[in-house]
Order: C-alpha cells, then sequence, then structure tokens
C-alpha cells in the first residue's frame, strides 16, 4: 500500500460530460502530480501541485484542470469529454518538490468515456 | 527533448532463468532514474533511484545499474511472482515531472 488513495476506482460516462477525480497524498506529502497512461502511450506527465500551488505543467488540455486544497487532496476535473479520454489517470505523491525524493503512486481511476 | 526508451517490449523468462531490461535515456542534466514496478490494475510501486554513473542499488532479485545514457534493471534468478511490468523514468535537473518510458513486461513461468 503506497499511502496514496484515489477515488473513484473506475467511472464510465458519455461523450461531453465532466467528471471528477480525486487523491489524498501520503501523510506528510506536499507535492501532488497527475499523469495519464493509455494504452499506446506510457505515463504521461499532466500537471503538478505543491502546497496548495501550481508547480509545474505538462501536456494538459485546456478542457482539464486541477487543484489542491488545504488539507493538500487534490481533484482533477475533466471537462467536455472526448472518446480519446479513456484512460488511466494516477495520482502521485512526494515529500517535496525540490529535493530527489521519489514519487509514490495511487492504484489510479479507471475512466471510461462512451 | 528528455527520452526515455525500454527495451524489450516484453520479455518471457523461466523460473531462474536470469536477465536484463534495458532502459536508455536522453536527458537536459539527469537529476535521478527511478525504476517502477506495476502489476495489473495497480498503479506503478517504487523500486530504485539511481543518481549518477556507477551508482548501483539491490533490493532481492532485482539489481539496478546506471551509466552516462542507460540503464539496466538485472533479474537474478526470477520467480513468478515478478511477473509485472517494470517501467523506468527519468528526472531532469529543472523539473520535479517524471518522464516515463512504455515498460518491459515481464513473464516469469514455473
Amino acid at each position: 500500500d503506497s499511502g496514496v488513495t484515489q477515488t473513484p476506482k473506475h467511472l464510465i460516462t458519455a461523450t461531453g460530460q465532466r467528471v471528477t477525480l480525486r487523491c489524498s497524498p501520503r501523510s506528510g506529502d506536499l507535492s501532488v502530480y497527475w499523469y495519464q497512461q493509455s494504452l499506446d502511450q506510457g505515463l504521461q506527465f499532466l500537471i503538478q501541485y505543491y502546497n496548495g500551488e501550481e508547480r509545474a505543467k505538462g501536456n494538459i488540455l485546456e478542457r482539464f484542470s486541477a487543484q489542491q486544497f488545504p488539507d493538500l487532496h487534490s481533484e482533477l476535473n475533466l471537462s467536455s469529454l472526448e472518446l480519446g479520454d479513456s484512460a488511466l489517470y494516477f495520482c502521485a505523491s512526494s515529500v517535496s518538490g525540490t529535493v530527489n525524493q521519489p514519487q509514490h503512486f495511487g492504484d489510479g481511476t479507471r475512466l471510461s468515456i462512451l | 527533448e528528455d527520452q526515455v526508451t525500454q527495451s524489450p517490449e516484453a520479455l518471457r523468462l523461466q523460473e531462474g532463468e536470469s536477465s536484463s531490461l534495458n532502459c536508455s535515456y536522453t536527458v537536459s542534466g539527469l537529476r535521478g532514474l527511478f525504476w517502477y514496478r506495476q502489476d495489473p490494475g495497480k498503479g506503478p510501486e517504487f523500486l530504485f533511484t539511481l543518481y549518477s554513473a556507477g551508482e548501483e542499488k539491490e533490493k532481492e532479485r532485482l539489481k539496478a545499474t546506471l551509466t552516462k545514457k542507460e540503464s539496466f534493471l538485472h533479474i537474478t534468478a526470477p520467480k513468478p511472482e515478478d511477473s509485472a511490468t517494470y517501467l523506468c523514468a527519468v528526472q531532469a535537473r529543472d523539473t520535479d515531472k517524471l518522464i516515463f518510458g512504455t515498460g518491459t513486461r515481464l513473464q516469469v513461468f514455473p
């Protein structure tokens, strides 16, 4: 058990809809990262938050947004969903964003767009 | 552009048959190279971090090594429970994000 909790585990919805994925980091971790894993690509970095502030952005679509709350949990919001958004979405956390600490991953949310 | 390439894509081994997985990388200043194990339906599980060429780390039947251009994950006398996808990732000096390879899917048969 990595200590990172993601909910829900599975999400099935239709095109055009909006969903929210939730992540609770390990106790004491200040950085939260979101990654997308699709069948034809490896894990792709989306966005990082550190202690409530956005730290870095990857190839995150404008339809996607995220935030980190004062209790350090994070939410990834996906809107105007398209078939191609079907993927596994992973959250990871680390102690700090400034030192060489490994990122620990949750078990992901599997998003299926019908 | 920072990039990670893993080979082979898939590897089938008999129990006890040792082998190595390769991770080649190009990165603008390596801050760290990470190995993860991913089981079906699970998130990546952290195995090792390597920071500089020549460094080696071991854990049970796994040993990771690092050169300036690649890393190897050596698996000695593997067991069926070592079956998983092994992911390699690099972290560049000016960022915290991980850049992942597409992984090597390892199957160990009894």
